[in-house]
């Protein structure tokens, strides 16, 4: 059981290019989640997507767009990196009806 | 909107000795769920305890426990006897039950000394 699977783990972009972050979850869990963690800043929300055909922004929305390809499925674009955007990312699945939310091992990205 | 406040960045504690990690909420919902979340260096996230709104009995797994204050909207994580293998971040992460956002706290990094 892979749980919540993000591809990939490590990525270094210029400045101005795109990239996709890619999350699965095989869990059939109807929640997934985007956060980035900076050190002293917690995970924030970026996106979120409470069940299969919604999304909604989080607290940093700016910079990102999301799409929720199917149940198993949420996926995080950058379209033009920018240097602040330098963080480890996690992607989470959750179910409306368990109690614990599961994470994946992270990207860390860094823009240049 | 719904917000968690970590108000300790660090603490520290003597090995075998307990220590409370403090975690305030606020929401607009009567139905949510709160959670702790340990991450060792290593960067994985842990899940460690989780306690309901309606839940009247404060949630325990093993030496983790969780302090519920509903009225005061707090819900510290009490680690009993640490161990070097505690040291980590933890996170205090909230769920709406409106609207499944699953909100986390900045953290607090807690340091088990010998």
């Amino acid at each position: 059981n892979a749980g919540v699977t993000q591809t990939p783990k490590f990525q270094v972009l210029k400045t101005g290019q795109s990239m996709t972050l890619q999350c699965a979850q095989d869990m059939n869990h109807n929640s997934m989640y985007w956060y980035r963690q900076d050190p002293g800043m917690g995970l924030r929300l970026i996106y979120y997507s409470a069940s299969e055909g919604t999304t909604d922004k989080g607290e940093v929305p700016n910079g990102y767009n999301v799409s929720r390809l199917n149940k198993r499925e949420f996926s995080l674009r950058l379209e033009s990196a920018a240097p602040s955007q330098t963080s480890v990312y996690f992607c989470a699945s959750m179910d409306w009806g368990i109690t614990e939310a599961f994470f994946g091992q992270g990207t860390r990205l860094t823009v240049v | 909107a719904q917000k968690i406040t970590q108000t300790q960045p660090g603490m520290f504690v003597q090995e075998k000795e307990a220590v409370t990690l403090d975690c305030t909420y606020d929401t607009s919902d009567q139905s949510y769920g709160l959670f702790w979340y340990k991450q060792p260096s290593s960067g994985e996230m842990i899940f460690l305890i989780y306690q309901g709104s309606y839940d009247e009995q404060n949630a325990t797994e093993g030496r983790y426990s969780l302090n519920f204050q509903k009225a005061r909207k707090s819900a510290n994580l009490v680690i009993s006897a640490s161990q070097l293998g505690d040291s980590a971040m933890y996170f205090c992460a909230m769920r709406g039950g409106s609207n499944y956002k699953l909100t986390f706290g900045k953290g607090t990094l807690l340091t088990v000394n010998p």
